[in-house]
């Protein structure tokens, strides 16, 4: 099974600030890696799949960066619907799916 | 618009059976490539993928939870329904049903979810 780490677990960042998130994966999964964001008392949202590709209706200010096992999300200025909790997912090698354990972004 | 929402018991025993349907619209799983899939979700803990239905009727699962998971679908009745066994307390979760993007192995829409409590 594939492990994913994300890091750091909480990220305090001021609106309009760059935020960056990372996801390592305990072995390669070439560009199959998603993001997805998560607000309290919702679903998770897609926002990237293929490591960098936007899903449809997602904003500009998220990238998806990286390949193999180092994988970076960035939201570039920070709206204040951003502030939410974002996992990586990975689906290179599978069963099972696995997700890592989430970072949440917060104000400063 | 594609919409999919999970149902089911909100409360089970220990040891009980645990049936979830999802039922879906906007989309038929019947057309090549489409998947519905199952994940779940502790209170205040991460995501945990439980299973996937394709179009053709292949399943996966979970290897950990595999023995005591069951997935099939009704193509007619716009369903998928997932029955899991021998519920345990550490079951208790929100239970998402999504679809599964074609070509991809992410999941592109969600159902809202659906809390299950095991608790004597």
């Amino acid at each position: 099974e594939i492990v994913m780490t994300q890091s750091p677990a909480t990220l305090s960042v001021s609106p309009g600030e760059r935020a960056t998130l990372s996801c390592r994966a305990s072995q390669s999964v070439s560009s199959n890696l998603a993001w997805y964001q998560q607000k309290p008392g919702q679903a998770p949202r897609l926002l990237i799949y293929g490591a960098s590709t936007r899903a449809t209706g997602i904003p500009a200010r998220f990238s998806g960066s990286g390949s193999g096992t180092e994988f970076t999300l960035t939201i570039s200025s920070l709206q204040s619907e951003d502030f939410a909790v974002y996992y990586c997912q990975q689906y290179n090698n599978w069963p099972p799916l696995t997700f890592g354990q989430g970072t949440r972004l917060e104000i400063k | 618009q594609i919409t999919l929402k999970e149902s089911g018991p909100t409360l089970v025993k220990p040891t009980q059976t645990l049936t979830l349907t999802c039922t879906f619209s906007g989309f038929s799983l019947s057309t090549s490539g489409v998947g519905v899939g199952w994940i779940r979700q502790p209170p205040g803990k991460a995501l945990e993928w439980l299973a996937l239905i394709y179009w053709d009727d292949d399943k996966r699962y979970s290897p950990s939870l595999k023995s005591r998971l069951t997935i099939t679908k009704d193509t007619s009745k716009n369903q998928v329904v997932l029955t899991m066994t021998n519920m345990d307390p550490v079951d208790t979760a929100t239970y998402y049903c999504a679809q599964k993007r074609p070509r991809g192995g992410d999941y592109d829409y969600w159902g809202q979810g659906t809390l299950v409590t095991v608790s004597s």
